[in-house]
């Protein structure tokens, strides 16, 4: 079975610009999880998504969105790009069969690393 | 605000021996807790978890253990590798919270 997969895994863009990243869960996994990465932050929860639907938000601005298909993939924006927005963006999945409680088991994708000059 | 932290952000062991990398954890209503392992330019990946109605689990080569009552968590790793090297990170989750919650992470090197 294959993995998550995220695309593109390395991004370079310019302060002000906007930027897409997809995420493929693992086939016949239903939720999906952003999270960011940094040195200094570690690994902070952006949002999930479970049928389309946003369950949770963590602590991040208004530029930061994300949306899920009925296919379970899903991919997150963020737009007006800041330099403190370089770090590695993680996109998890896990089953959910049922609606799940939020408690399953997630796999993670290799991550995109986004690069703000 | 929220937040899982660790004790040593950095654990250098021998080949052969044991390790044990420490967590607290803040939430009480966390129910669900899960031990991740992190390469240098990979995702996290799953190793071991526990839910909070057991203060002991066991795998291949790791324990965790969940102590709720000072609500703190434990990853042993018995005669650690050098393939263990890694970036190891505590993480919490909670009934209905569809987020989990990630420690700052302790790197372990592991000396041949």
């Amino acid at each position: 079975k294959a993995g998550v997969t995220q695309t593109p895994r390395y991004l370079i863009k310019t302060r002000g610009q906007q930027v897409t990243l997809s995420c493929s869960p693992i086939s016949g996994h239903r939720s999906v999880s952003w999270y960011q990465q940094t040195p200094g932050q570690g690994l902070q929860f952006l949002f999930e998504y479970f049928s389309e639907t946003q369950r949770n938000k963590g602590n991040f601005p208004g530029r930061f969105s994300g949306r899920q298909f009925s296919n379970s993939r899903s991919e997150m924006n963020v737009s007006t790009l800041e330099l403190g927005d370089s770090a590695l963006y993680l996109c998890a999945s896990s089953r959910m069969a049922s609606g799940g409680a939020g408690r399953e088991t997630q796999y993670f994708g290799p991550g995109t690393r986004l690069l703000v000059l | 605000g929220e937040s899982v932290g660790l004790h040593l952000p950095t654990l250098s062991v021998q080949e052969g021996d044991n390790s044990i990398i420490n967590c607290a954890y803040s939430n009480s209503a966390s129910d669900y807790f899960i031990w991740y392992k992190q390469e240098s330019g990979k995702g996290p990946q799953f190793i071991i978890d526990i839910r909070s109605n057991m203060d002991k689990r066991q795998g291949q080569r790791v324990t965790v253990l969940l102590n709720k009552t000072v609500k703190h968590l434990s990853l042993q790793i018995a005669a650690t590798q050098p393939g263990d090297s890694a970036v190891y990170f505590c993480a919490e989750t909670y009934t209905g919270g569809f987020k989990t919650i990630f420690g700052a992470g302790t790197r372990l090197f592991v000396k041949a």
